[in-house]
């Protein structure tokens, strides 16, 4: 099976930029993904690393390390709206499915 | 911008009865998956459904469980005889190349 780990709480100010951390266990994945959840919300798709570096989507950014069992999702330019939890998940084959990480809750300050 | 809804926003029934939870995903999506979340844990994979048939389901989707998409838009979950455990908040999710899933609005479950 697959299991993943991410901090539970993460505080940052307006402007600031974050990372969330996400580290794996797994004996097969296609990539990693990140979503985004509001309380009360659905999760929103976010970045998708196929491949190990990093990948840029305007304010955000995702990092993938095979090799270590690591990716991370970067935040620059926090605003109040971020504040939400971020979930990495691995993306499997057979059923292309996602199984989610534990998620850490951002929480933006002024 | 296209959207994955999902009726009804919230339902409410007894231990023993059957619910069905209603999707309709995007319109020119081919994978189509339910995922639960109870509430403050993380979200969790039920089945996925590809070419008219069940891809993969998870430990949760045992035999009380069902899917259908009866016709060309809805996307059906069907629970037979709902149990305490199974209130949850219900996630439908689409995709068009299966990585990049849209996450419907998500029913939420009470059983009592």
């Amino acid at each position: 099976g697959q299991s993943l780990e991410q901090p539970s709480e993460v505080t940052a100010v307006e402007g600031a930029i974050v990372q969330m951390n996400c580290t794996y266990q797994t004996s097969g994945f296609y990539g990693l993904s990140w979503y985004q959840q509001h309380d009360g919300g659905a999760p929103t798709f976010l970045s998708y690393n196929a491949l190990d570096g990093l990948e840029e989507t305007g304010r955000f950014s995702s990092f993938l390390s095979r090799s270590d069992s690591y990716g991370y999702l970067l935040l620059q330019e926090l605003q109040m709206k971020d504040s939400a939890s971020y979930f990495c998940a691995l993306f499997t084959g057979g059923g292309n499915k996602l199984t989610f990480g534990t998620g850490t809750q951002l929480k933006v300050e002024l | 911008e296209p959207e994955v809804t999902q009726t009804p926003s919230h339902q409410v029934t007894q231990m023993g009865q059957e619910v069905i939870l209603r999707c309709v995903p995007i319109s020119n999506h081919l994978y189509f998956y339910w995922y639960r979340q109870i509430l403050g844990q993380k979200v969790e994979f039920l089945v996925s459904f590809y070419n008219n048939e069940i891809s993969e389901k998870s430990e949760i989707f045992d035999d009380q469980f069902s899917v259908e998409r009866p016709d060309g838009s809805n996307f059906t979950l069907k629970i037979r005889s709902t149990k305490l455990e199974d209130s949850a908040m219900y996630f439908c999710a689409s995709s068009v190349n299966s990585y990049e899933q849209y996450f419907g609005p998500g029913t939420r479950l009470t059983v009592t």
